[in-house]
C-alpha cells in the first residue's frame, strides 16, 4: 500500500492565483482530513470528510474547498491565493472517526504565496 | 489561551535519558492522541487513548482523564526519537485541538 499519497510537494504561487492540491489514499478509509500547519503553531483542520460525496468545515474553511467524488480522492482548492494561505498542508486518512481512529497522513505540500 | 498545552516547548537530552513531555487539556475530551512529525515533516500517529495507559516499544503514554492530563515516556532514549511530538485532543463535540509541539533533540 502506497498510504497518503499528496501532490504537489512543493509551490510557489502568484497572488490571486488558484490550485488544487491532490490527496490519494489506498486504504479504502471512509474519512479523510485535510490540515495546514503554520511555523510555532498546531496543526488546524480546514475540511473534512465522512465518505464520498459527504464533506464539512473545519476550524480554517475560508479560502478552500474540497470534493469527495471517490473514496481514494480528497482533493483542496484553494481559490484567489493570498500570503495568509502559505503553510504546510497535510492530507490524512483514517478508517473510521473523526479522530476515534488511528490516522494516517501524507508527507505534505509546503505552499508559498508571495 | 490554547485549549490543548504541552510542556516543554524544547527538550534536549542525552542519549539514553528517560523523556517525558507532558499535554493538559482544559476541555472534556473523549480521545487524545499523540503523534510524532520527523524532521522532514512527515507525521505519524503513536498513540491513541481514552483512558489508562498503552505501550509500544520505548514509548509510554498514559492519561489521568479526572486531571486532565496525558504524558509520552521514551526510556533508552535514542537520537533518531528526535522529532517533534504533538499532543490532540478531540473534545465531545468531536473537534479535534492540537498542542503546537514540544521539540525534542537527543544528542547522540
Amino acid at each position: 500500500n502506497a498510504g497518503v499519497t499528496q501532490t504537489p510537494k512543493f509551490r510557489i504561487l502568484k497572488i490571486g492565483q488558484s490550485m488544487t492540491l491532490q490527496c490519494t489514499q489506498d486504504m479504502n478509509h471512509n474519512y479523510m482530513y485535510w490540515y495546514r500547519q503554520d511555523p510555532g503553531m498546531g496543526l488546524k483542520l480546514i475540511y473534512y470528510s465522512v465518505g464520498a460525496g459527504i464533506t464539512d468545515k473545519g476550524e480554517v474553511p475560508n479560502g478552500y474547498n474540497v470534493s469527495r467524488s471517490t473514496t481514494e480522492d480528497f482533493p483542496l482548492r484553494l481559490e484567489l491565493a493570498a500570503p495568509s494561505q502559505t503553510s504546510v498542508y497535510f492530507c490524512a486518512s483514517s478508517y473510521s472517526g473523526p479522530w476515534g481512529y488511528e490516522q494516517y497522513f501524507g508527507p505534505g505540500t509546503r505552499l508559498t504565496v508571495t | 489561551k490554547n485549549e490543548v498545552e504541552q510542556s516543554p516547548q524544547n527538550l534536549t537530552a542525552q542519549e539514553g535519558e528517560f523523556i517525558t513531555i507532558n499535554c493538559s487539556y482544559s476541555v472534556g475530551i473523549s480521545a487524545l492522541h499523540w503523534l510524532q512529525q520527523h524532521p522532514g515533516g512527515g507525521i505519524v500517529s503513536l498513540f491513541m487513548l481514552s483512558s489508562g495507559k498503552k505501550k509500544h516499544g520505548r514509548l509510554i503514554a498514559t492519561i489521568n482523564i479526572q486531571e486532565k492530563h496525558s504524558s509520552l515516556h521514551i526510556t533508552a532514549s535514542h537520537p533518531r526519537d528526535s522529532a517533534v511530538y504533538i499532543c490532540a485532543a478531540m473534545n465531545r463535540d468531536d473537534k479535534i485541538i492540537f498542542g503546537k509541539g514540544t521539540r525534542l533533540h537527543i544528542l547522540p
